[in-house]
């Protein structure tokens, strides 16, 4: 049982490139999420999922798409890098994410992105 | 708007003493409140969470918070903190809408 991975661990970009933050999680979770930490501003929400083939926005979606096709992937892409969007970016997931006594959000170990 | 404020960015105390961090959210309705800890480099890991059945919520590694509807607080306590202690803290809130709010943060540091 690996949890939640992320891949890559580190991404340099130039502004402009597009490119996609992978995430996968092997707990059967429904609902999962991603986030980008920046220094003093904690964890903001981007875009989360509640299931396969649902997607919505979170705090900060602009210049950002997510899919989820499978149960197990839930993948981040950058369409056109910009230097705004360096930051750690993690990926979690949770049975059904509304937080009860049953829930708990589960974090991958994060992708740590620079755009130049 | 829903918030989520860690009163402290930096707090320190010495090896074996108490360790106090404090979180005020501003949801109208009962809120599902969580305390993560991140080590250096690390993903978040949940120290504890209030979903309304107890007030005092007892976590991992010695952790404890308790939620106090008539001070919009759930602040984070440890009797006696350890140098392992030393990493950033998250307090966070569920919304309504499956979205969670987390606090800016509060970075504890250990003095031997």
């Amino acid at each position: 049982n690996a949890g939640v991975t992320q891949t890559p661990k580190f991404q340099v970009l130039k502004t402009g490139q597009s490119m996609t933050l992978q995430c996968a999680q092997d707990m059967n979770h429904e609902y999962m999420s991603w986030y980008r930490q920046d220094p003093g501003m904690g964890l903001r929400l981007i875009h989360y999922s509640v299931g396969a083939g649902i997607t919505d926005q979170g705090e900060v979606p602009n210049g950002y798409n997510v899919s989820r096709s499978t149960t197990e992937d839930f993948p981040l892409r950058l369409l056109s890098a910009a230097p705004s969007q360096t930051s750690v970016y993690f990926c979690a997931s949770s049975t059904d994410g509304t937080g009860g006594l049953a829930d708990t959000q589960y974090f991958g170990p994060g992708t740590r992105l620079t755009v130049l | 708007a829903q918030s989520v404020t860690q009163l402290d960015s930096h707090v320190s105390v010495s090896e074996g003493t108490p360790v106090l961090l404090r979180c005020n959210y501003s949801s109208s309705y009962s809120p599902s409140l969580f305390w993560y800890v991140q080590h250096p480099n690390k993903g978040l890991q949940l120290l504890l969470k209030y979903t309304s059945a107890a007030t005092l919520v007892k976590g991992i590694n010695g952790f404890e918070a308790e939620f106090k509807k008539s001070e919009t607080s759930f602040h984070l306590t440890k009797p006696s903190a350890h140098m392992s202690d030393a990493a950033e803290y998250f307090c966070a809130d569920y919304s309504s809408a499956s979205k969670i709010i987390f606090g800016s943060g509060t970075r504890l540091s250990i003095r031997p």
